[in-house]
């Protein structure tokens, strides 16, 4: 069964440090989020990708956080200068957009931890 | 309003009984309806899409009432497998935000 795969599942880090986090969505998906859950918390909208841009985001986005899709494969999210709030576990996902039913439908991959000491 | 609330929960149920969980979303423009599991540390996996005609899987039963904006998911003869957070789940359209409630967490009971 086709799968997203995030690296690395988990990452401590230092506050003030940039972090990459990164994720291959299933290959013929077409949309792409990053999601964040706190400890103990809900899931939470960071952005959704399309087409080589940003088709949406969310309050919790600002300027420290960046996505790119920087060749067919990978789609990675970036937050350039960590703070102890950003402790999270961060979801990739991706959808496909035939339009089928069923298609609308999230996939996650396992997630990524992240501490930020 | 908050877009998606569910029940706080938690519910503890023993083997055997059948739980039902309500969620209610703001957003009247909402187009696709899901019911996602959480296990604890992991990710939202899919349980089931929530049709307007209602739909059944197994032992699982979800309703979706498009006038009251409101979404069930009904489980019946539960299993210690089951224990879990079930997360009500609803989207506008293709590339928009996936909008997740906060989650009713069931445990049952042996």
């Amino acid at each position: 069964e086709p799968e997203v795969t995030q690296t690395p599942s988990h990452q401590v880090t230092q506050m003030g440090q940039e972090v990459i986090l990164r994720c291959v969505p299933i290959s013929n998906h077409l949309y792409f989020y990053w999601y964040r859950q706190i400890l103990g918390q809900k899931v939470e909208f960071l952005v959704s990708f399309y087409n080589n841009e940003i088709s949406e985001k969310s309050e919790i986005f600002d300027d420290q956080f960046s996505v790119e899709r920087p060749d067919g494969s990978n789609f990675t999210l970036k937050i350039r200068s960590t703070k102890l709030e950003d402790s999270a576990m961060y979801f990739c996902a991706s959808t496909s957009s035939t339009g089928a039913s069923g298609a609308n439908v999230l996939t996650f991959g396992a997630g990524s931890r992240l501490t930020v000491l | 309003r908050k877009e998606v609330e569910q029940d706080p929960g938690p519910f503890n149920v023993p083997e055997g009984a059948t739980v039902a969980f309500n969620c209610t979303y703001s957003n009247s423009a909402s187009q696709s309806f899901f019911w996602y599991r959480q296990d604890c540390r992991k990710e939202p996996k899919l349980l089931m899409s929530v049709y307007s005609s209602g739909n059944e899987d197994g032992r699982f039963t979800a309703q979706l009432n498009r006038a009251s904006q409101y979404i069930s998911l009904l489980i019946r003869d539960s299993k210690l497998s089951d224990s879990a957070t079930y997360l009500c789940v609803v989207n506008i359209g293709y590339g928009q935000n996936f909008v997740f409630g906060p989650g009713t967490r069931l445990s049952v009971l042996p």
